[in-house]
């Protein structure tokens, strides 16, 4: 059984850039949520997409958008991005959207100048 | 609301000595609570979980935790830390309804000295 991968493992961006980052999610499962670690903080909820649906979203802005394949895979996009936005970004899948059970990718390494 | 307070950044145990590791929880329903562990420049791994069955979780690594509603705690234990277990630790909660976000503590760092 495959688990979640991401990539790339590492992004350098400047300021104003837009950049995608990309998620398996593990076999079987159909949910995906995307989650912001900045630097020594606990991740922080983006947004969750469930059969290629947003399901949910936290306090982040409308820069900050997502996509879910029919195969589960997803995407997150970030337009202009900010110097706050450099931190690490964990995807991580459930069976479906009403499992309390999220599987981690090892995350997106993004650092913005 | 839901909200996690994790008590002490960081935390030094002896190997061989006890860790406890503190969440602190805030919910309007009741919740679900996880712990995870980060390795460095690793994602998260799933220590335990609990979801409204017994009070008392055992987990992997032969970590546990025990969720207490009156104290709305559910700390981290384990009998006998191993260098190995030097890790950041994240307590989180979620509700058992609508979308299953996880609200994530600030993380413990713990360091264990030979």
């Amino acid at each position: 059984e495959t688990g979640v991968t991401q990539s790339p493992t590492h992004l350098i961006k400047t300021r104003g850039q837009q950049v995608t980052l990309r998620c398996s999610s593990q076999s079987g499962h159909n949910t995906v949520s995307w989650y912001q670690q900045a630097l020594g903080q606990g991740p922080q909820f983006i947004f969750q997409y469930y059969r290629e649906e947003e399901n949910g979203r936290g306090n982040f802005p409308p820069r900050f958008s997502g996509l879910q394949f029919p195969n589960y895979s997803s995407e997150l996009n970030v337009n202009a991005l900010e110097l706050d936005d450099s931190a690490l970004y964990l995807c991580a899948s459930s069976l479906y959207a009403g499992d309390n059970e999220q599987f981690f990718g090892p995350g997106t390494r993004l650092t913005v100048l | 609301a839901q909200s996690v307070t994790q008590l002490g950044s960081h935390v030094s145990v002896s190997e061989g000595a006890l860790v406890l590791l503190r969440c602190n929880y805030s919910s309007s329903v009741p919740p679900y609570l996880f712990w995870y562990v980060q390795y460095p420049n690793q994602g998260l791994q799933l220590l335990l979980k609990y979801t409204s069955a017994a009070t008392l979780v055992k987990g992997i690594n032969g970590f546990e935790a025990e969720f207490k509603k009156s104290e709305t705690s559910f700390h981290l234990t384990k009998p006998s830390a191993h260098m190995s277990d030097a890790a950041e630790y994240f307590c989180a909660v979620s509700r058992p309804s609508g979308t299953y976000k996880y609200i994530f503590g600030t993380g413990t760092r713990l360091k264990v000295l030979a």
